[in-house]
């Protein structure tokens, strides 16, 4: 079955920091590997899209990884805002016929000042 | 550029009614898809619609249907509406859909109650 696990659930950090979200996924054969930023009461929006052959994709202060062996990639956000604080959500879609995505349950971001 | 739009943005509903809910994509965009997202589930994949024809379908029961208007405009429906029916309906637009490494644009959804 396919999974994606997000790690921390909830992460709290202070204005200025840096910090690294984690997703695991298990999802075969892989087609392409999303991050988006949910704020409460909105519908997401895309940060990065990689595919199989990138490894690393960058969208301002936000920079992912992707390492399709181990089937991990992080979100690095640099120097964190307050308008950071929402939900940040992994979703990775499988190829072969049907591409249907699967979510992470998401990592809840709250950045105090 | 207008972006993706959700009508109604709010509906309560009773069990056992059904309900329509309607996405307007951005403009160009052929490929719409849309979701589900409860506290319990997080967000679920419900189906995707390309040039008015249903692409991918969610692991949803067939009360979960929807259609696709020659305008890219979709609709859903839900009928024989259940308690846990209550959520987020989310509709994203893009140019290709979720086989591409093409961004998806979602609405600000539509908050379905079911009493």
């Amino acid at each position: 079955k396919n999974q994606v696990e997000q790690s921390p659930q909830s992460l709290i950090i202070l204005e200025g920091k840096n910090c690294t979200l984690q997703c695991n996924y298990t999802v075969s054969p892989f087609s392409n590997l999303r991050w988006y930023k949910q704020d409460t009461g909105r519908g997401p929006v895309s940060l990065t899209i990689m595919t199989f052959s990138e490894n690393t994709k960058s969208n301002g202060r936000y920079t992912a990884t992707l390492d399709a062996d181990t089937k991990q990639s992080s979100l690095h956000i640099t120097a964190s805002q307050l308008s950071d604080s929402a939900s940040y959500i992994c979703v990775v879609t499988a190829a072969g016929g049907s591409y249907i995505p699967t979510f992470g349950r998401g990592t809840s971001l709250i950045v105090h000042p | 550029k207008a972006g993706v739009t959700q009508t109604p943005r709010y509906l309560i509903k009773t069990r056992g009614q059904q309900v329509t809910l309607s996405c307007s994509p951005i403009s160009g965009h052929r490929s719409v898809s849309w979701y589900q997202q409860t506290p319990g589930q997080g967000l679920q994949f419900l189906f995707e619609y390309f040039s008015e024809t249903q692409r991918n379908k969610g692991n949803f029961p067939g009360r979960f249907s929807g259609r696709q208007f020659s305008n890219s405009r979709s609709e859903m429906n839900v009928s024989t509406l259940e308690l846990g029916d209550s959520a987020l309906y989310l509709c994203a637009s893009s140019w290709t859909g979720g086989r591409a490494p093409d961004t998806q644009y979602f609405g600000p959804g539509t908050r379905l109650t079911v009493l």
